[in-house]
């Protein structure tokens, strides 16, 4: 399953299939980017974070892509189990300290 | 405790009234944030604080929002005079470093303002 386009606010995915989730970002002076995963009633936890020198980075079951030269990041989730099934937001490198976040995109994975 | 740790989880209160809202971060970590996050919405810079200072308050939306960290450690932010447009989950992260890495958040306090 994939969000077409810059972004759309929900995804539905078979569970094992891939999962891509896309980003646009708004500042072409971020250096440093982020994808958060929020499950109900919690806060965000960290998933996998890229720097702008990198055009990708893998960690477990997950990529994340960076295109600078439309400002674009997608988070790639291989094999999507149901505990995928959350709100991810990426977020920027606003400033040295201050991180700005996206809307979110709200996976459901489907047994 | 091992994460970031913040009371209450749910505070419902009345137009006008002040609240508090506290955040332990994890042991270690210099840096704290607050955020704020609206149903449906990402996260919302609010505040940094180095240590004991803050560093950055200008994500706070008006002077009734305030807040303090004065032992370096625990963080409260406090809101007087509560608005209707203040409801929404206050999340507090902590990291070890100044320069924006991983955040660890906490659960976050929910505040309804009736």
């Amino acid at each position: 399953g994939e969000s077409v386009g810059l972004h759309l606010p929900t995804l539905s995915v078979q569970e094992g299939d891939n999962s891509i989730i896309n980003c646009a970002y708004s500042n072409s002076a971020s250096d440093y980017f982020i994808w958060y995963k929020q499950e109900s009633g919690k806060g965000p936890q960290f998933i996998i974070d890229i720097r702008s020198n990198m055009d990708k980075r893998q960690g477990q079951r997950v990529t994340v892509l960076l295109n600078k030269t439309v400002k674009h990041l997608s988070l790639q989730i291989a094999a999507t189990q149901p505990g995928d099934s959350a709100v991810y937001f990426c977020a920027e490198n606003i400033g040295d300290y201050k991180l700005s976040f996206g809307a979110g995109t709200t996976v459901t994975v489907r047994a | 405790g091992a994460g970031v740790s913040q009371t209450p989880s749910n505070k419902v209160t009345e137009k006008g009234k002040y609240v508090e809202l506290r955040c332990d971060p994890i042991s270690g970590h210099t840096a704290l944030y607050w955020y704020r996050q609206s149903l449906g919405q990402g996260p919302e810079f609010l505040i940094y604080f180095q240590g004991t200072g803050a560093a950055d308050d200008s994500g706070l939306p008006n002077d009734r929002f305030f807040a303090v960290r004065p032992e370096g450690s625990v963080s409260t932010l406090k809101i007087q005079r509560t608005e209707r447009g203040d409801s929404a989950v206050y999340l507090c992260a902590s990291s070890l470093s100044e320069r924006a890495g991983e955040l660890f958040f906490g659960e976050g306090s929910r505040l309804t303002v009736l």
